[in-house]
């Protein structure tokens, strides 16, 4: 069964940094590419940051772009995202989710997510 | 305010069919397949629709998804008590290289 397992997120003062995990099993992690989508308390959802198999592409959301640095390390089946700089509108739960490039490019698995409270 | 359009509330009652609208531009939905998600309360999304039209295994045929220009939707008959949910379509932008999704339309049954 794929599980996407999230980890890494708490409460952290503006202007701090965090690093999220996330663990794969139940599937080859090296052959998918994934991404990080946030949602703030009571708001929809936000894609902010996609890297592919090899880590030859990857792209973020202008909201986070600058201040956030997506990873992942193959051998340990894991997703990172290091997130620095943090803002209150940062808040939010954040998924990791695997990615279907072979039929479209959508998000075909989720994590439960880990919440990040940025508060002083 | 999200790039793709969505109403925030839908509502029917049990059996009935509903619809939930999903707006964007070329540089996504023109472009690119659409896609939709639902998630049930406090829980963490899952795929609904794929590719437009396409239905995971799993997921009951009450529910499809069609596109036209820049705009697609989701239509579920037999409306069922346990089908209330947030719903979110989204698709890939090429002028952002990433997703974008719609605002979300909380459906009551």
């Amino acid at each position: 069964e794929v599980q996407l397992v999230e980890s890494g997120g708490g409460l952290v003062q503006p202007g701090g940094s965090l690093r999220l995990s996330c663990v794969a099993s139940g599937f080859t992690f090296s052959n998918f590419s994934v991404s990080w989508v946030r949602q703030a308390p009571g708001k929809g959802l936000e894609w902010i940051s996609y890297i592919t198999s090899s880590s030859s592409f990857i792209s973020y959301a202008d909201s986070v772009k600058g201040r956030s640095t997506i990873s992942r390390d193959n051998a340990k089946n894991s997703l990172y995202l290091q997130m620095n700089s943090l803002r209150v509108e940062d808040t939010a739960v954040y998924y990791c989710a695997r990615v279907n490039i072979w039929n479209g490019y959508f998000f075909d698995w989720w994590g439960q997510g880990t919440l990040v409270t940025v508060s002083s | 305010q999200s790039v793709l359009t969505q109403p925030p509330s839908a509502s029917g009652t049990p059996g009935q069919r509903v619809t939930i609208s999903c707006s964007g531009s070329r540089s996504n939905i023109g472009t690119y397949t659409v896609d939709w998600y639902q998630q049930l309360p406090g829980t963490a999304p899952r795929l609904l629709i794929y590719t437009t039209n396409q239905r995971p295994s799993g997921v009951p045929d009450r529910f499809s998804g069609s596109k036209s220009g820049t705009s697609a939707s989701l239509a579920i008959s037999g409306l069922q008590s346990d089908d209330e949910a947030d719903f979110y379509c989204a698709a890939w932008d090429d002028s952002l290289n990433g997703w974008v999704f719609g605002g979300g339309t909380k459906l009551t049954v």
